[in-house]
């Protein structure tokens, strides 16, 4: 069974640009979450999605934004980038995300804002 | 703002049971307790999770006391590979995780 899948793996981005990532869930999966990874804030939730509605979100400013298709397949998008967005992002899904089930995450997006 | 508390570093033995705690002390009756790993710039893995019994996978067991405030994650026989940042996670969603700092466990040879 293919595990959670995250594209690209690495991304260099200029200050002010926008970037889209990807993230292809364990078939089967329906909920979808991000998080971003720095050295300085840790492992922080950015939101989740399910059934294409987001049902969770964190404390991100509006240029972190998501959506998820059909398929459960999840996109994430950051505009107007700044050098703070410079982080590890990482993908999880799991069945429901509801209660009593664990997630699988991806490897992750390695995002660098110069 | 993470609702756990673990030990900022560990040491362990190879071959010895490394045994991580977590407290939880404003855990809710619908919280589960998770553990989860993270192997230098990996994605983390899970270990296991529970609710209020003691639980057991063929990674580890999870001890939790009777009044859940704080859980014991027991790696059995931990290897050099188990090196890793453990996270011990509060939350009764299982994919809306607040992860805290973890515990840095390093195994020795």
């Amino acid at each position: 069974k293919a595990g959670v899948t995250q594209t690209p793996r690495y991304l260099i981005k200029t200050r002010g640009q926008q970037v889209t990532l990807s993230c292809s869930p364990i078939s089967g999966h329906r909920s979808v979450s991000w998080y971003q990874q720095t050295p300085g804030q840790g492992l922080q939730f950015l939101f989740e999605y399910f059934s294409e509605t987001q049902r969770n979100k964190g404390n991100f400013p509006g240029r972190f934004s998501g959506r998820q298709f059909s398929n459960s397949r999840s996109e994430m998008n950051v505009s107007t980038l700044e050098l703070g967005d410079s982080a590890l992002y990482l993908c999880a899904s799991s069945l429901d995300g509801g209660r009593n089930t664990e997630a699988f995450f991806g490897q992750g997006t390695r995002l660098t804002v110069v | 703002d993470a609702k756990t508390t673990q030990p900022p570093s560990m040491d362990c033995a190879e071959g010895r049971a490394a045994n991580l705690p977590c407290n939880h002390s404003t855990i809710s009756g619908n919280e589960y307790v998770y553990w989860y790993r993270q192997i230098h710039s990996q994605g983390p893995q899970y270990i296991i999770h529970g609710l209020k019994n003691n639980e057991t996978n063929e990674m580890a067991s999870l001890i939790i006391t009777e009044d859940r405030k704080s859980s014991t994650l027991i790696l059995p026989h931990a290897t050099l590979r188990d090196t890793a940042v453990y996270y011990c996670i509060v939350s009764e969603y299982g994919n809306k995780l607040v992860f805290g700092a973890g515990t840095i466990l390093r195994v020795k040879s």
